[in-house]
């Protein structure tokens, strides 16, 4: 079946320096949603990327789909303390877009 | 509107027991799903359901059933505890029959078997 792997599973950064997460699908997704957990919290929804190559941007979040439609990325520049919380890329499962397939997470964790 | 309420938030029970973690929304929205959050596991789909009357099983059923009566409601039951079931469990919905559609997930149910 299909997996979504994303990298690191666990980051550590100073308040101020950047973060980036790497989703990986071993099949061709038609679109990768990103979702953020704070912690004892549920997953907020936080962006969708539909075109191969897609970039788009929310303040200091940077959320880019691969060409191929098979990776996909977040990158934090200058890492808040706010910005703690666990990163999950989900995408269409290989039954279909009825069965999403989630990542394994990033838990980014920021030191003041 | 509440979005996707859950409950009980927090549940212990002893194995063999079984139990409803009660799911509903209100954003008549006619995809619902259950996904269970386990440590570096990120969230596994246990059943989901496209509207009312039709479910289906996702990539860790064993061990729960679910039912769709109605478009706002979607219980899952774990019909004998064990100890491998405890976990984090989310419902979550998204409008329509829609490959694009956002997840919103409910506040999420801690249960604990003994």
């Amino acid at each position: 079946g299909q997996q979504v792997m994303q990298i690191p599973q666990y980051q550590h950064v100073q308040e101020g320096e950047d973060f980036t997460t790497y989703c990986n699908s071993s099949t061709t997704l038609s679109n990768i949603q990103w979702y953020k957990q704070r912690p004892g919290g549920h997953p907020v929804f936080l962006i969708q990327l539909v075109k191969s190559g897609e970039v788009k941007k929310q303040k200091r979040l940077t959320f880019q789909f691969g060409e191929a439609k098979k990776n996909s990325s977040l990158h934090i520049t200058a890492t808040q303390t706010t910005d703690v919380g666990t990163y999950f890329c989900a995408g269409p499962g290989s039954g279909g877009y009825q069965k999403v397939t989630f990542g394994t997470g990033t838990k980014l964790q920021v030191i003041p | 509107n509440a979005g996707v309420t859950q409950t009980p938030k927090f549940q212990v029970l002893k194995t063999g027991q079984s139990m409803t973690l009660q799911c509903a929304q209100d954003m008549n929205h006619e995809y619902m799903s259950w996904y269970r959050q386990d440590p570096g596991m990120g969230l596994r789909l246990i059943h989901y359901s496209v509207g009312a009357g039709i479910t289906d099983q996702g990539e860790v059923p064993n061990g729960y059933n679910v039912s769709r009566s109605t478009t706002e409601d979607f219980p899952l039951r774990l019909l004998s505890a064990a100890p491998s079931q405890t976990s984090v469990y989310f419902c979550a919905s998204r409008q329509g029959d829609s490959q694009n559609g956002r997840y919103t997930f409910g506040s999420g149910t801690r249960l604990t078997v003994v």
